[in-house]
């Protein structure tokens, strides 16, 4: 079984500091999805990174895959309030077919004003 | 991208009865997936909607519990049958982007059972 390891699990910070979680993996996967869930809603995907070593920005958002695509990291920068909510990994289960999803364990995160 | 939507957006119930979740989606899709978020964790799939087949289900999720449809392209149904509070959760439906593996998530189900 695929394993997608999140931490940290909580993470409650200042607005305008900078912050990163870690995605970690024994196993290796294609690629790897970041969602982020807000309270009341589904999770939506900001990103798919899919080479090893591959460098994604989204705004104040950084997201790397790691050279063996065993782990991946989210770098948010200067992070503000619209940043809480549930950060989840993701990656296709190759046990079961590609269109399935592992999810990782999640990170909860909380930019206080 | 696709647009979904579920009903009902929120319930109770009481222990020993039965809830449908409807998920529609407003594009054609060949899979549809159905996962489980209990209080404070992360996404667990219950099982893969196909349309004109049965649905697939996870290790741990039987069909007798979560009994499943998936009647035409936009459409499934998720029942959670003979609740214990223990089936106290978000339920999520999916689907398939086509492209990456990428899925786009209807805004949930909460469930609580008293």
């Amino acid at each position: 079984t695929q394993l997608l390891e999140q931490s940290p699990q909580f993470l409650s910070i200042q607005e305008g500091e900078n912050l990163t979680v870690y995605c970690n993996s024994s196993s290796v996967f294609s690629s790897l999805q970041w969602y982020r869930q807000e309270p009341g809603e589904g999770p939506v995907l900001l990103v798919t990174v899919v080479t090893g070593g591959e460098v994604k920005k989204l705004k104040r958002l950084t997201f790397q895959f790691g050279d063996a695509r065993k782990d991946s990291s989210l770098h948010i920068t200067a992070a503000q309030p619209g940043d809480t909510g549930l950060y989840l990994c993701a990656g296709p289960n190759s046990n079961f077919g590609n269109e399935k999803l592992t999810f990782g364990t999640g990170t909860r995160l909380t930019i206080i004003p | 991208s696709a647009v979904i939507s579920q009903k009902p957006s929120r319930d109770i119930c009481q222990r020993g009865t039965s809830l449908t979740i409807q998920c529609q989606v407003d594009s054609q899709v060949t899979m549809m997936f159905w996962y489980r978020q209990q209080p404070g964790q992360s996404l667990t799939l219950i099982a893969t909607a196909n349309q004109g087949s049965e649905a697939t289900y996870e290790s741990g999720f039987v069909i007798d519990k979560f009994p499943i449809s998936r009647p035409n392209l936009t459409f499934s149904t998720l029942t959670v049958s003979n609740m214990s509070p223990e089936d106290s959760s978000i339920y999520l439906c999916s689907v398939w982007a086509g492209v990456s593996y990428e899925q786009y998530f209807g805004p949930g189900t909460r469930l609580t059972v008293t």
